[in-house]
């Protein structure tokens, strides 16, 4: 089983949709997860961090479920500009401070007008 | 944006030949990491850095070795470049090991 696992989509969804994405991770330990997005030949954005169940930011919301070990993005009255590869990223449990991460493939969002 | 720059940003090399890529930042944040992206894969570790001179290997560290002898700049060297090594490398920095930020990325050719 992958350590990170997300459906690579691709998503093709109307502008103005609701879409939510989900990621599962194995490592029961984790304690920080994120949600990054990258643009086509970008660099990973950080999007939102999620420390306990849940965070939630203009029309994005992560959630956290810890005893079945995944975690979720919503995204509301999506715009073109959502269009983007959204990354997943759950940290190793080990302590705080020196985080290392474990990044998912990515789940490929497309909004078409 | 965080101010992370790479250097160089695309680069073509043979096998055989060295090659160091350097991050630079100027928000004096304690921790630097390097990781590869490739396709079906998701970005991994190479190296990590915890402060000037202290470093450490992440998961695919053979073949590469890292530098930082001051706080702003943190070196990626591959001794003797490899096909293998074709990928894009991205820097990122973290003010206290917690969210990461992440550089423009390096497009590297290994022919």
């Amino acid at each position: 089983r992958k350590e990170v696992e997300q459906d690579p989509g691709p998503f093709n969804v109307p502008e103005g949709a609701t879409v939510a994405f989900n990621c599962t991770y194995s490592n029961s330990a984790s304690q920080s997860f994120f949600w990054y997005r990258q643009d086509c030949r970008k660099e990973p954005k950080l999007l939102m961090s999620v420390y306990s169940s849940g965070n939630e930011d203009g029309r994005f919301t992560a959630q956290l479920n810890r005893a079945s070990q995944y975690i979720s993005l919503l995204i509301r009255d999506s715009k073109l500009s959502d269009s983007a590869t959204y990354l997943c990223v759950v940290n190793k449990g080990t302590n705080f401070g020196n985080e290392k991460l474990t990044f998912g493939t990515g789940t490929r969002l497309t909004i078409i007008p | 944006d965080a101010g992370i720059t790479q250097s160089p940003r695309h680069k073509v090399t043979e096998t055989g030949t060295p090659v160091t890529l350097r991050c630079h930042q100027t928000e004096n944040h304690r921790y630097m990491y390097w990781y590869r992206q490739d396709p079906g894969h998701g970005l991994r570790l190479i190296h990590y850095s915890y402060g000037v001179k202290d470093t450490d290997k992440g998961e695919v560290s053979d073949g590469y070795s890292v530098s930082r002898s001051k706080t702003e700049d943190f070196l990626l060297t591959l001794e003797s470049a490899t096909s293998s090594q074709t990928s894009v490398y991205f820097c990122a920095i973290s003010k206290q090991g917690y969210e990461q930020y992440f550089g423009p990325g390096t497009r590297l050719t290994v022919t």
